[in-house]
Parts: C-alpha cells; structure tokens; sequence
C-alpha cells in the first residue's frame, strides 16, 4: 500500500500476557518510529530506528517493552506481562531519509486493550 | 515536565470564520515545528511546518506564526470549514530533521456550519 499500515487495529489483552504489534511502514522510508497515545493525552515517543543504525530507546517506558527491525522495514513491538496501564492507542510512523522537517507518516495505530 | 503545551483542550467555530490554534514550548532548541490533525480512529496527518528560523509559513488555509522570543505558535485556518473539525497537535523537533517528535495534547476543533 502506499501509506503505513499497521495491524491489528485492535486487540483485546488478559493482563500478564504478551502481545505483539506489526508497523510496516512506506517504501523507502529508512526512519521509523513508535508512538503511543494514552486517552487524553499527546503522543508519547517510545522507541525510533534509522537505517542501520543502533536504535534509540529512549522513550520505553520499561523493560517490558521491545521492539525490532527486521531488514530494515517491518518493525514488531512486543509488550511482555502486559498491564492495565498499557492500554493506549500504539502509532507508527516513517520519514523518508532526509526530509527537510522531520515530517513523519502516521499510520492508523492499534488500539491495545488490557483487561 | 511537557516541553509543548497545548492549554485549550478544545475549541469551537463558525463556519467562514477564522481558526486560531495555539502552541506554547519551553526549549528554545527546537529545530523545527510541525501541526498535524487526527480525525477518530485514524492516525495523525500531516499538515504544516515552520523552520525555527522563519516566522511565517503558509499552504492555502493553513498558515502558522511563530514567535521565538515567547516560544509561541500558532495555526491558523481561514475559512473554517465543517471538514476541519478534527484534534490538532502541535510537535516539536529537537534534533533537527531526525530524532523524535515532541507533541502537545491536542486542541479539538469543532467547526459549525
């Protein structure tokens, strides 16, 4: 497709159990990124990727979260032993490589449930 | 601490008439500004920049100020159409076109016909 996808668009979480999220983002876009969106609030950066570079981690909020890069496209974010507070809305995002103001492409996100 | 501040959670106005959405940062090393609009259960878009070196940008509609010396931006659409209602972010780059963005809470438009 031409924008970035993601999948699932949802999913449902028993507390304690991992999940998985897949960004797979535009052709030719080196950068990638993860964000999440907690209700109400702004995006929170999680976790960015370039090229291949060492990526920063900055952003995870614990070690229970991870995420890779495979061949320099699609990305996995994995929580493990998931908790209620996990639940947010996860968005990828790419750039091209040396875009003039780090205007990155949003996919639709996942909306991640912990019950 | 939010380095981007987005005070009116929302915002409400006629059809026709000017919109104005503000943004407010504390570091003064931003590289760049972006504005990006979110319609429900669709991801953000894209919508205009600002080099920390220009003052003005415009794109039709869509024009956004900055003031450095109060670490202030704003976006304006004129005319408002029924089709803008959608949340607004403000974000911020702080590693010049790479690295994360750095976004406010959003300010929800609601535009009246």
């Amino acid at each position: 497709g031409a924008g970035v996808s993601q999948s699932p668009s949802n999913k449902v979480t028993e507390k304690g159990k991992d999940v998985e999220l897949r960004c797979d983002p535009i052709s030719g876009h080196t950068a990638l990124y993860w964000y999440r969106q907690s209700l109400g609030q702004g995006l929170e950066f999680l976790i960015y990727f370039q090229g291949n570079s060492a990526p920063d981690k900055s952003g995870l909020p614990s070690d229970r979260f991870s995420a890779e890069r495979t061949g320099g496209s699609v990305s996995t974010l994995t929580i493990q032993r998931t908790q209620q507070e996990d639940s947010a809305v996860y968005l990828c995002a790419s750039r091209l490589p040396g875009s003039s103001y780090n205007e990155q492409f949003f996919g639709p996100g996942t909306r991640l449930t912990v019950l | 601490d939010q380095q981007v501040k987005q005070n009116s959670p929302s915002l409400s106005v006629q059809e026709g008439r000017i919109s104005i959405l503000n943004c407010d940062y504390t570091n003064s090393m931003f590289d760049y500004f972006l504005w990006y609009k979110k319609y429900p259960a669709e991801g953000p878009t894209f919508l205009i920049s600002i080099s920390s070196i220009k003052d003005k940008n415009e794109d039709g509609r869509f024009t956004v100020f900055l003031n450095k010396s109060a670490k202030h931006l704003s976006l304006h659409i004129v005319p408002s159409q029924p089709g803008d209602s959608a949340v607004y972010f403000c974000a911020a780059s702080g590693r010049g076109s790479q690295g994360n963005l750095i976004f406010g809470k959003g300010t929800k438009l609601s535009v009246k016909p």
